[in-house]
């Protein structure tokens, strides 16, 4: 089945400091891709969907400046957490759907994000 | 305001018994529901799902039944075995715009 794959699986980071996540789609063409952001005992939380060649789509109460979506290929996407904060600590999920497939929403594994 | 609730964090069942996980959601132009499945520390993955032209749809021992009328939707696993213990998130949306989460619920299947 088709799979995405995201990288890296956990990072600790400094205040300060930027972190890029990368979500890629292994076997198939992801126009677009999605990232969540999960807070313990919480939903997962839509932060944005991201198109290939085009800006992302933030939702409300999203960062734009601080959480950089670069969808830059059809299997490729990336997420750069910029200048992190203990607040952004968190576990960040993409996901990519089959164009035209509408229930083909396939997660990565996830990034568990610490800020120290 | 949440749009899918489910409104228990936990449920603990036997090894063998059904398990019966439950979702309400407010948004009435919902029109496809999902369930996915997560362990800790991996992104969840698809389970099941119904569209709203249906009111059950079954796979093996995963069923989802949806009652349109009471905007409320149910997973059932007959026989749920250990290795079902995990997060189960309950989703739904309109057309093609993204899925809307539930906080899930924690089931442990207990040997």
């Amino acid at each position: 089945g088709a799979v995405v794959s995201q990288h890296p699986s956990r990072v600790i980071c400094k205040s300060g400091t930027s972190v890029k996540i990368e979500c890629r789609s292994l076997d198939f063409q992801a126009t677009t891709m999605f990232w969540y952001r999960q807070f313990p005992k919480k939903s997962l939380m839509l932060m944005a969907t991201s198109n290939e060649g085009s800006k992302a789509t933030y939702e409300q109460g999203v960062e734009k400046d601080k959480f950089l979506i670069n969808h830059a290929s059809l299997t490729l996407s990336t997420l750069t957490v910029t200048s992190a904060h203990p607040e952004d600590s968190s576990f960040y999920i993409c996901s990519a759907i089959i164009p035209g497939d509408r229930e083909k929403l396939f997660f990565g594994s996830g990034t568990q994000l610490s800020v120290l | 305001d949440q749009q899918v609730k489910q409104n228990s964090p936990s449920l603990s069942v036997q090894e063998g018994r059904i398990s019966i996980l439950n979702c309400d959601y407010t948004n009435s132009m919902f029109d496809y529901f999902l369930w996915y499945k997560k362990y800790p520390a991996e992104g969840p993955t698809f389970l099941i799902s119904i569209s709203s032209i249906k009111d059950k749809n079954e796979d093996g021992r995963f069923t989802v039944f949806l009652n349109k009328s009471a905007k409320h939707l149910s997973l059932h696993i007959v026989p749920s075995q250990p290795g079902d213990s995990a997060v189960y998130f309950c989703a739904a949306s309109v057309g093609n715009t993204p899925l809307v989460f539930g906080k899930g619920t924690r089931l442990s299947v207990i040997a």
